[in-house]
């Protein structure tokens, strides 16, 4: 009952350095998602995997970079991480092709850049 | 371009009283979604609202979806402690995006 597991769950970074964070599901769904979450902004998309071998941009996706490993993993890179991308990150995902089917959510990722 | 506006973005209530609220959007979309989050933690999903006139209810709380006036609504029935959280309506735009678009989120408080 793993379902979206994340790590790290919490990071700190000095300016200009880079990291990846992780995110995995076990319950066979085709679409990942990456979103941010900032203070009284809600969440907003920063990139998506609707399917293995596929990503696309969300609505934030400058400074970031993702990767479809495989079904099961999506990965978000920060190749130069910046004061602005503190956040807390959350990794997403669905069964693309049933109407009725929410996203499941990981549990975060709390990164600060200083 | 898909907006999503939820109000109000912060609520305060005491127990036992009832209150809504409201998610509009500004284009055609026939699935909508509500989310609740506790402080610190993950989105939960609460309800998948599929079509005009769609209501959905789960103990305390009541989603419904009017695709005409591009609005759903989150109704609170006598509220109790338990429920303080935040809340999260999120809309998919019709076409098959995956781009989901989030509101705001509104923060519930209910005080004993």
């Amino acid at each position: 009952n793993a379902g979206v597991t994340q790590t790290p769950k919490f990071q700190v970074l000095k300016t200009g350095q880079s990291m990846t964070l992780q995110c995995a599901q076990d319950m066979n769904h085709n679409s990942m998602y990456w979103y941010r979450q900032d203070p009284g902004m809600g969440l907003r998309l920063i990139y998506y995997s609707a399917s293995e071998g596929t990503t696309d941009k969300g609505e934030v996706p400058n400074g970031y970079n993702v990767s479809r490993l495989n079904k099961r993993e999506f990965s978000l890179r920060l190749e130069s991480a910046a004061p602005s991308q503190t956040s807390v990150y959350f990794c997403a995902s669905r069964y693309r092709g049933i109407r009725n089917q929410p996203q499941h959510f990981g549990d975060g990722t709390r990164l600060s850049i200083l | 371009e898909l907006k999503v506006e939820q109000n109000p973005l912060f609520l305060s209530m005491q127990e036992g009283k009832n209150y809504t609220i409201y998610c509009n959007y500004s284009t055609t979309s026939d699935r909508l979604y509500w989310y609740r989050q506790d402080p610190g933690k993950s989105l939960e999903s609460l309800f998948v609202l599929l079509s005009n006139g769609a209501v959905k209810q789960e103990g305390r709380l009541m989603a419904s979806l009017d695709t005409k006036a591009r609005l759903s609504t989150l109704h609170i029935t006598a509220a109790v402690h338990d429920l303080s959280a935040t809340y999260f309506c999120a809309v998919d735009p019709q076409g098959g995006s995956e781009k989901l678009v989030f509101g705001k989120g509104t923060k519930l408080t209910v005080n004993p």
